[in-house]
């Protein structure tokens, strides 16, 4: 694939659901991923920075792993709260001769009912 | 420590004209990149400065431009203003950009008519 893609667009949970995203990048020439989260209203906020294949980082209830292999990122949420609400972005950076640059998916809204 | 911050916040211009909007980085972080976020886009990687120096750019016309100051503060020119043009455009700075975090912004909502 040429193009960094998010599933799903979007997901409604409830409180204390726990749920997953996926990232699929390149993975050819392959340097870093990046996750975000983007509140509304607010700017996107670092949560992970990975490198390595097989790599996993955690932060409090949120957790990512990666795949350079096969191109693909997971991020999981575990006991989802309403303030976990946002856009959950990825980002992936990839050699390219003269301009290495990072490429962003779409997202994944995150909506949690309380 | 102050985080990254742009001005304006918001900006109104017509077709034709050119706008400058600049990015204060963290301190000590050398690399600022600059974004457009148009509806229903991700957010579209426009360049990189690093050391007043582009050293990576993304697939935008002519149009638009940046620099970078021996301070690290950045500006990005829009010329020629389009209505397509109308987005929110972020920066976000970093210690050395490519496996470092980023940190964005609040972003300069332009709008063209």
């Amino acid at each position: 694939i040429l193009n960094v893609e998010q599933s799903p667009q979007s997901l409604h949970v409830q409180e204390g659901d726990s749920t997953n995203f996926t990232c699929s990048f390149p993975s050819s020439n392959f340097y870093a991923l990046h996750w975000y989260r983007w509140e509304t209203a607010k700017s996107p906020e670092a949560l992970f920075v990975m490198t390595l294949n097989g790599d996993e980082k955690k932060k409090g209830r949120i957790s990512a792993t990666l795949n350079t292999k096969e191109g693909y990122s997971y991020l999981y949420i575990k006991g989802s709260q309403p303030e976990d609400s946002a856009t959950y972005l990825c980002a992936s950076m990839n050699y390219g001769g003269a301009t290495n640059k990072l490429i962003f998916g779409t997202g994944t809204l995150l909506a949690v009912q309380p | 420590k102050a985080g990254v911050t742009q001005t304006p916040r918001y900006l109104i211009k017509t077709r034709g004209q050119q706008v400058t909007l600049s990015c204060s980085p963290i301190s000590g972080h050398r690399s600022v990149s600059w974004y457009q976020q148009t509806p229903g886009q991700g957010l579209q990687f426009l360049f990189e400065y690093f050391s007043e120096t582009q050293r990576n750019k993304g697939n935008f016309p002519g149009r638009f431009s940046g620099r970078q100051f021996s301070n690290s503060r950045s500006e990005m020119n829009v010329s020629t203003l389009e209505l397509g043009d109308s987005a929110l455009y972020l920066c976000a700075s970093s210690f050395n950009g490519g496996s470092y975090e980023q940190y964005f912004g609040p972003g300069t909502r332009l709008t063209v008519t």
